[in-house]
């Protein structure tokens, strides 16, 4: 079957901390994969696409990162957090066709 | 790039009563329009989608609409019910340098009152 799942569901840092959100997908091979942010109350705002290992696109200049180090990883990451990353992170994946499925999500709070 | 607008952000119905959502899209290339809706504190979810050659699709309390030559489509929800308050979505598809790519409206809070 396919499946995405991202991890943590919700984290609280400090300013100036690290992130590290990772994604993992199941079931199809070469996946296109997604990350998104969801301010509250907000839209969707795509962050990072991947069509493969190694290949990364940004759609929104920031202190955040994207990697995928294996053809069903993708990790989101910030060295140093601010308090406007805080938000709802999403990872998406396209299993197959057109259609975008999202993982449950992440909560970050940046204090 | 694409442009999607969607309206109303809020959306107050009885249960029982019909929803409409409506979006705009400025890419005539955009095949592909799905709808999500999002519960608090979850991922979005896929209700219903159609793409560019279908004018209509349907299932059970849930339909889409298209207008390509306007441009826009719409989501009905009829004989709503509680469990459908939520936020929905609605986006558009335009292919472009081998990643699909979605661009998403910016959402409709609807709330069925019981």
């Amino acid at each position: 079957s396919q499946t995405i799942h991202q991890w943590p569901a919700t984290l609280v840092q400090p300013v100036g901390s690290p992130l590290s959100l990772e994604c993992t997908v199941e079931g199809t091979s070469n996946p296109n994969l997604y990350w998104y942010r969801q301010a509250a109350g907000r839209g969707l705002q795509l962050l990072f696409y991947s069509v493969g290992i190694g290949q990364i696109s940004s759609e929104v200049p920031q202190n955040l990162s994207a990697s995928r180090p294996q053809d069903r990883q993708f990790i989101l990451s910030s060295k140093k957090l601010l308090l406007s990353d805080s938000g709802f992170y999403l990872c998406a994946w396209i299993p197959g066709g057109n259609t975008i499925y999202f993982g449950e999500g992440s909560w970050l709070t940046v204090v | 790039g694409e442009n999607v607008e969607q309206h109303p952000s809020t959306l107050s119905v009885q249960e029982g009563d019909s929803a409409v959502i409506k979006c705009t899209y400025s890419d005539s290339a955009s095949n592909y329009f799905p709808w999500y809706k999002q519960e608090l504190g979850k991922g979005p979810q896929l209700i219903i989608d159609i793409r560019s050659n279908v004018g209509e699709k349907k299932d059970q309390r849930i339909a889409v609409t298209l207008n390509k030559t306007a441009k826009h489509f719409s989501l009905h929800i009829t004989e709503t019910q509680p469990e459908d308050s939520a936020v929905y979505f609605c986006a558009a598809d335009l292919y472009q340098t081998g990643a699909n790519n979605l661009f998403f409206g910016t959402g409709t809070r609807l709330t069925v009152i019981p």
